[in-house]
């Protein structure tokens, strides 16, 4: 079974720039989170869609933070623009949906982004 | 709000020294609660749950009891291997929004 899949895996920009990052998760899971971890932190979750409908976003900066799902599948995260403190490595994860509290969520290998 | 306050880290142990990375959480309701792990050069991966209090989660040698008394999650191994060395975080899901909570992380260092 693939696992779920990001890209970039790396990417630099300077301040005001914008960024997507893409995130294709695990086939048939329903829920689909975006982590921010930033250095020598845990991940903090920003957005939890269940198919393409938004269950959380209250620790999404949305005046420069969006994201999407489309067609409850593939999702995109970006950042417009973006900030020095922005620097941090963007978690894809993705579980079944049958129990939301205590489904595993499978990680994405993450795209580590340098603003500067 | 709900938090997870994990033990501040590096843990550095010699091969087959007992483990215990201490966790404990503040939430209403009835969270769910797991141990991640982030081997180096790997991404994160769910070590073990458990979904009530004492449940115990067990996976690998390692494991965990949920006890709501003391609101503790503590992570256990009776012999770690030089291979246990890694990132482990501790986490919970609670009932009200679904929100997953990550405490900031232990990191284990594992001599021979």
């Amino acid at each position: 079974e693939a696992g779920v899949a990001q890209s970039p895996r790396y990417k630099i920009i300077e301040k005001r720039q914008s960024v997507a990052f893409w995130c294709n998760p695990i086939s048939g899971h329903a829920t689909l989170y975006w982590y921010q971890q930033i250095l020598g932190q845990g991940p903090k979750l920003l957005i939890q869609f269940q198919n393409n409908g938004v269950v959380d976003d209250s620790q999404l900066p949305k005046d420069r933070f969006s994201a999407e799902r489309l067609k409850g599948v593939d999702s995109t995260l970006k950042i417009q623009p973006a900030k020095l403190e922005d620097s941090a490595v963007y978690l894809c994860a993705s579980s079944l949906g049958w129990d939301r509290v205590s489904d595993e969520q499978y990680f994405g290998p993450g795209t580590r982004l340098t603003v500067t | 709000g709900d938090s997870v306050t994990q033990m501040e880290g590096p843990v550095t142990l010699s091969e087959e020294a007992f483990l215990t990375i201490n966790c404990t959480y503040t939430a209403t309701g009835y969270p769910s609660l797991f141990w991640y792990v982030q081997y180096p050069g790997e991404g994160l991966q769910l070590l073990l749950k458990a979904t009530k209090a004492d449940d115990k989660g067990s996976n690998k040698g390692f494991e965990a009891t949920y006890r709501k008394e003391t609101t503790s999650f503590h992570l256990e191994k009776g012999s770690v291997q030089v291979s246990d060395s890694a990132v482990y975080f501790c986490a919970l899901t609670n009932t009200g929004g679904f929100k997953t909570i990550f405490g900031a992380g232990t990191r284990l260092f594992v001599k021979a």
